[in-house]
């Protein structure tokens, strides 16, 4: 299995400040890796898949980087509606999915 | 609009069996894996089970094997998980999930079914 690590496990951060979040892979994923944004007593929503590209809708100050197994999320200027946890996924080897335990991006 | 809606959450005893359901729309079901994903309360997510769009294969994480069932009824467009012998551990929210073609990650998500298993 294929262990996906997020860190930092909370990171605190200003409205308008840059939030970096990073996520490491156990054994190289390629770059089959999305991140997904939750809020409290939401479902899990999709912001970034194959590392670097937007879903739809996903405004712009979202970017994702990395391949292999070392992954970046970074939220360039944040917004109150960013605060959330963020989960990064990877897809390499289907179906066996594994997610990270999550970062909270709180105030 | 895709839209995921599960039902058949509930409280379950220890040892019992529930049945959930995702109903489907806004897309061509058949033509989509899907899959079920749970978090238990407080924690992060686990890939539970999935089906390919014609149900001929199915894939369940080693916890849940021998116990959950994924299948699929594409004349109504829903998605089942068939759970039994459950445990403690398996409380928490029940989130179907509609896959990305090519096997890409999930896409759209459903809102979620509770499952709280008490003995």
């Amino acid at each position: 299995e294929i262990v996906m690590t997020q860190s930092p496990a909370t990171l605190s951060v200003s409205p308008g400040e840059r939030a970096t979040l990073s996520c490491r892979a156990s054994q190289s994923v390629s770059s089959n890796l999305a991140w997904y944004q939750q809020k409290p007593g939401q479902p899990p929503r999709r912001l970034m898949y194959d590392a670097a590209t937007r879903a739809t809708g996903i405004p712009a100050r979202f970017s994702g980087s990395g391949s292999g197994t070392e992954f970046t999320l970074t939220i360039s200027s944040l917004q109150s509606e960013d605060f959330a946890v963020y989960y990064c996924q990877q897809y390499n080897t289907w179906p066996s999915w594994t997610f990270g335990q999550g970062t909270k991006v709180e105030v | 609009e895709v839209q995921l809606l599960e039902s058949g959450g509930g409280l379950a005893q220890f040892g019992g069996s529930l049945r959930l359901s995702c109903a489907a729309s806004g897309f061509i079901f058949s033509n989509y894996a899907m899959s079920w994903v749970r978090q238990a309360p407080g924690k992060g997510l686990e890939w539970v089970s999935s089906i390919s769009g014609g149900s001929s294969t199915t894939y369940h994480a080693d916890s849940v094997k021998g116990r959950f069932t994924i299948s699929r009824d594409n004349s109504k467009n829903t998605l089942y998980l068939q759970m039994s012998s459950l445990r403690a551990e398996d409380s928490a929210i029940y989130y179907c999930a509609k896959v990305v073609v090519g096997a890409r990650g999930f896409d759209y998500w459903g809102q979620g079914a509770l499952v709280i298993v008490s003995s």
